[in-house]
C-alpha cells in the first residue's frame, strides 16, 4: 500500500484478555518500528526490526508484550493478559533504510490503534 | 537515558498569533526532529534539523537547532486553525541508532 497500515483502528478488551495488533509496513521498507502513545503523550519506543537481524527488544515494558515480523514484512504486536494501564494508542512506522543510516532516520507512521482496557 | 523536555505542554492562542515552542534536553543529538500530529492519525515529520546553529523554514514555520545540538525551537508566525495539532519533537543520539521523543505540545488556534 501507499502508506502504513494498522488494524484494527480500536480496539476495546477486558482486562486480563490478549490482543492482538497488527501493522503493514510500506512496501520494501526494511526497518519497522512499534511505538506507544500514552494520551496525548509523547511517544515511548517498545521494539524495532530490521530485515532478519535479532529486533531491539528494549522497549517492551514487560514479559506480557511481544512482537514477530513475518517474513520482513507484516508485523503483529500481541499484549497477554492486559491490563488497564496498557490503554493507549500503539503507532508502528517503517523506513527505508536501518537506523544510523540517512534513510533510516526518516520514519513514516501509521494512523495507530487505540487499545481500551476495560 | 536521553530525556527531551517539550514546553509548553498545551497552548490556545488565536489565529492570526505568533507563538514559539520549545525542545530542551541536557543530552547531546545528531539530529532533531519535529513532527505534527493529528486527531486520529500517525504523526507526521515537517523537518530536520541537524548543525548546531541550523535554521529552516517551512512557509510560516521557523526551525531552529541549538548550537550546543541540545535544544531546539519552533516559531509559527500568523498561526491558523489549520495549524491545530500535536507537535512532538525527536532526537536523534549520536550513534544514530535510538529516536527519542519529547512529551509533546498540544496547539489550538481558535478562529
Amino acid at each position: 500500500g501507499a502508506g502504513v497500515s494498522q488494524s484494527p483502528s480500536n480496539k476495546v478488551t477486558e482486562k486480563g484478555k490478549d490482543v492482538e495488533l497488527r501493522c503493514d509496513p510500506i512496501s520494501g521498507h526494511t526497518a519497522l518500528y512499534w511505538y506507544r502513545q500514552s494520551l496525548g503523550q509523547g511517544l515511548e519506543f517498545l521494539i524495532y526490526f530490521q530485515g532478519n537481524s535479532a529486533p531491539d527488544k528494549s522497549g517492551l515494558p514487560s514479559d506480557r508484550f511481544s512482537a514477530e515480523r513475518t517474513g520482513g514484512s507484516v508485523s503483529t504486536l500481541t499484549i497477554q493478559r492486559t491490563q488497564q494501564e496498557d490503554s493507549a494508542v500503539y503507532l508502528c512506522a517503517s523506513s527505508s533504510g536501518p537506523r544510523g543510516s540517512g534513510a533510516g532516520d526518516i520514519q513514516y507512521f501509521g494512523a495507530g490503534t487505540r487499545l481500551s482496557v476495560l | 537515558t536521553q530525556l527531551l523536555e517539550q514546553s509548553p505542554q498545551f497552548l490556545s492562542i488565536q489565529e492570526g498569533e505568533n507563538l514559539t515552542v520549545y525542545c530542551n534536553s541536557s543530552s547531546v543529538f545528531s539530529s532533531l526532529q519535529w513532527y505534527r500530529q493529528e486527531p486520529g492519525e500517525g504523526p507526521v515529520l515537517l523537518v530536520t534539523v541537524v548543525t548546531g546553529g541550523e535554521v529552516k523554514k517551512l512557509k510560516r514555520l521557523t526551525f531552529q537547532f541549538g548550537d550546543a545540538r541540545k535544544d531546539s525551537s519552533l516559531h509559527i508566525t500568523a498561526a491558523q486553525p489549520g495549524d491545530t495539532g500535536l507537535y512532538l519533537c525527536a532526537g536523534l543520539n549520536n550513534a544514530g541508532n535510538m529516536l527519542t521523543f519529547g512529551g509533546g505540545t498540544r496547539l489550538m488556534v481558535k478562529p
